[in-house]
């Protein structure tokens, strides 16, 4: 069965240092994988996804992920942290099935301070 | 396009009592889910479609039932409301094919009592 674990359930930085959370999965088959981020009170929303076009994503607000099969992991990386990244990042696994539910991790909650 | 709507935002319940959320999506999606999100546990899949008339059980379906009689509304509900149901509830929907990503919607808070 597939998995994910985050690592850190809470994670803090300074405004303009490097954000970094971490997320490894267990999977037999190659994964699509995803990042999503929850703000306050909200839904989630998508971050990146990685579907096997390119080991290294991009995704919006500056984020960027990379999936590296020898260590299982898909960790979420952004270069700079602003206070609006303050938020719940959720990293998620799909099966390679079509339709089938999204396999979410317990998420990390990232502090940004000025 | 409004994407995934949920309706509710928030309901108070009463131990026993029952109540039908409702998710409508206007993005012709296949797929619809609903998950409940706990604090420390992530989400958790309920119920999922894979097409109008069809329901299937995910990882916690005890205590909810599901309805899909039109492709753009999954309907949620709760016969007998427990005080464990309390959680935030989010719909979900994809087009169900190749593209896997998921939309969520803005969520229903329900408190049981």
């Amino acid at each position: 069965a597939q998995s994910v674990t985050q690592l850190g359930s809470h994670v803090s930085v300074s405004e303009g240092a490097l954000v970094l959370l971490r997320c490894n999965y267990s999977s037999s088959v190659p994964p699509y994988l995803f990042w999503y981020v929850q703000y306050p009170n909200q839904g989630l929303q998508l971050l990146l996804k990685y579907t096997s076009a390119a080991t290294l994503v991009k995704g919006i607000n500056g984020f960027e992920a990379e999936f590296k099969k020898s260590e299982t992991s898909f960790h979420l990386t952004k270069p700079s942290a602003h206070m609006s990244d303050a938020a719940e990042y959720f990293c998620a696994v799909s099966p390679n099935q079509a339709g089938t539910a999204l396999i979410f991790g317990k998420g990390t909650t990232l502090s940004v301070s000025s | 396009n409004a994407g995934v709507t949920q309706t509710p935002k928030f309901r108070v319940l009463k131990t026993g009592q029952s109540m039908t959320l409702l998710c409508a999506q206007d993005m012709n999606h296949e797929y619809m889910y609903w998950y409940r999100q706990d604090p420390g546990m992530g989400l958790r899949l309920i119920h999922y479609s894979v097409g109008e008339g069809t329901t299937a059980k995910g990882e916690v379906p005890d205590g909810y039932n599901v309805s899909r009689l039109k492709k753009q509304n999954f309907l949620l509900g709760l016969e007998s409301a427990a005080p464990s149901q309390t959680s935030v509830y989010f719909c979900a929907s994809s087009p169900g094919t190749s593209v896997k990503t998921q939309y969520f919607g803005p969520g229903t808070r329900l408190l049981v009592l």
